[in-house]
C-alpha cells in the first residue's frame, strides 16, 4: 500500500542552525501538506503545496520556514534558524484531490537544544 | 476562526464493549471531516473521510457520523479491541477550499483485556 515516507525519523540540532526535514508524498498525490504538534498540543497546520507553489499558510509558517519540491518525489521543508520552541514531531501529508483523503507520514521528530 | 473539541479526552474501557467519541465544531461551515488514529509517538494512521454532503461513513467496525448543522461527529467503534488502544482524533477541513486540517486535542482510548 502506497505511503507516506519522511526522513529522518528523529533529528537533534543546535538553535540557530537551518534544518531540512524531507517527505516522499505518495505518488499521484497532487496536493502536500506540513503539520506539526508539539508534545502535549493538537496537531496544527503550517503550508499547504500544489502546482509548485504555496497555496495557504498557516501564522506559524514565517519567514523561518520554506517548502520546497525540488523533483518530481522529495517535498521539503526547512526552517533557517531554529529556535527551542520548533521542537516538535513534523507530519506530512499529501492527498490526490481537493475532496480526497489526506495521508499522514510517521513523522519526524525534532529536538532543538 | 473554527475549534475542534473532542469529549471526553480520555476513555478506559473493557474489551468488547461498543463505544462512542464525540467531536464538535464550532463553524459548521466546513468541507469534509477525517478521523485519524494516532498511536504513542507515531503518525496519522486515516480511519475515515466524510464528505460534506454525506452523513455517515463505515469501515468495517468503525462507523463515523455528521451533522453539519449541530457542529458534531461521531465515531462508533463496535465490539472494541485491545489493538484499538491509541488516541483518536476529528479534524475538519477549512480555508481555502477546504484545503487545511483543523485538529481536535484527540481522545485517548484504552482498552482493557
Amino acid at each position: 500500500e502506497p505511503e507516506v515516507t519522511q526522513t529522518p525519523s528523529h533529528q537533534v540540532t543546535q538553535m540557530g542552525q537551518e534544518v531540512i526535514l524531507r517527505c516522499v508524498p505518495i505518488s499521484n498525490h497532487l496536493y502536500f501538506y506540513w503539520y506539526r504538534q508539539i508534545l502535549g498540543q493538537k496537531v496544527e497546520f503550517l503550508v499547504s503545496f500544489y502546482n509548485n507553489e504555496i497555496s495557504e499558510k498557516s501564522e506559524i509558517f514565517d519567514d523561518q520556514f520554506s517548502v520546497e519540491r525540488p523533483d518530481g518525489s522529495n517535498f521539503t521543508l526547512k526552517i533557517r534558524s531554529t529556535k527551542l520552541e520548533d521542537s516538535a514531531m513534523y507530519f506530512c501529508a499529501s492527498r490526490t484531490g481537493g475532496n480526497t483523503e489526506a495521508f499522514f507520514g510517521q513523522g519526524t521528530r525534532l529536538t532543538v537544544v | 476562526k473554527q475549534e475542534v473539541t473532542q469529549i471526553p479526552a480520555a476513555l478506559s474501557v473493557p474489551e468488547g464493549e461498543n463505544l462512542v467519541l464525540n467531536c464538535s465544531f464550532t463553524d459548521s461551515a466546513i468541507y469534509n471531516l477525517q478521523w485519524f488514529r494516532q498511536d504513542p509517538g507515531k503518525g496519522l494512521t486515516s480511519l475515515l473521510l466524510i464528505q460534506s454532503s454525506q452523513r455517515e461513513q463505515t469501515s468495517g467496525r468503525l462507523n463515523a457520523s455528521l451533522d453539519k448543522s449541530s457542529g458534531r461527529s461521531t465515531l462508533y467503534i463496535a465490539a472494541s479491541q485491545p489493538g484499538d488502544s491509541a488516541t483518536y482524533l476529528c479534524a475538519v477541513y477549512v480555508g481555502n477550499a477546504g484545503n487545511m486540517l483543523t485538529f481536535g486535542g484527540g481522545t485517548r482510548l484504552m482498552v482493557k483485556p
